[in-house]
């Protein structure tokens, strides 16, 4: 029981680079979210998903995609990588959108 | 939107006890939350208050206050483990009750 899994865990990329992140779960929750992380921030809500199929915008959107074509497993694009994305990358899991969110351990994301 | 404000560090001695505030604005708050997280990694879930009081949970306890739009997190008996950084965080309604995170409060335990 895993819990939430994100791959990679690190990750360097040039400028104009495409990667995805993958966040998976074994909890079985409906709702999925991807956060970022920047010094001295919070964490900025990039996109979510209530469901298999379903993906909706969050705080910080542009520049990102997402797919969610399994309930387990919520992708996060960049379809062409920016110095300004470099980041650390959350997912989280969450029953509802009012419960508890569970997190991933992160991916660190160095743009160059 | 959303904003809240909370202290950026806080330092104590083992065995102290530590209250870091939170104040937040909100249009349509429906609960306030605390998450830890060690060293950047994954955020953990500490508590969660949706109605005025006193939740406690071991050694950490967190207030609300929604008259106030400000709630605590009490940490007590702290310990070295507990060098983190706290973040609340805001659910609210106008926002189809997604959480809003605070820029977190880094706590520092001296021996």
């Amino acid at each position: 029981n895993a819990g939430v899994t994100q791959t990679p865990k690190f990750r360097v990329l040039k400028t104009g680079q495409s990667m995805t992140l993958l966040c998976a779960q074994d909890m079985n929750h409906e709702y999925m979210y991807w956060y970022r992380q920047d010094p001295g921030m919070g964490l900025r809500l990039i996109h979510y998903s209530v469901g298999e199929g379903t993906t909706a915008k969050g705080e910080v959107p542009d520049g990102y995609n997402v797919s969610r074509l399994k309930k387990q497993n919520f992708l996060l694009g960049l379809e062409s990588a920016a110095p300004s994305q470099t980041s650390v990358y959350f997912c989280a899991v969450g029953a509802a959108l009012r419960e508890t969110q569970y997190f991933g351990p992160g991916t660190r994301l160095l743009v160059l | 939107g959303q904003s809240l404000e909370q202290p950026s560090e806080v330092t104590a001695v083992e065995g102290a006890i530590v209250q870091i505030n939170c104040t937040y604005q909100t249009s349509g708050f429906y609960g306030l939350s605390w998450y830890q997280q060690h060293d950047g990694g994954a955020p953990t879930f500490l508590s969660y208050n949706a109605l005025d009081g006193l939740e406690e949970t071991g050694r950490f306890s967190s207030f609300l206050s929604r008259s106030d739009s400000y709630g605590y997190l009490l940490l007590q008996e702290l310990q070295m483990k507990d060098s983190a950084s706290y973040f609340c965080a805001v659910r609210d309604r106008s926002s189809d009750y997604k959480l809003s995170f605070g820029a977190g409060t880094t706590v520092t335990v001296r021996a």
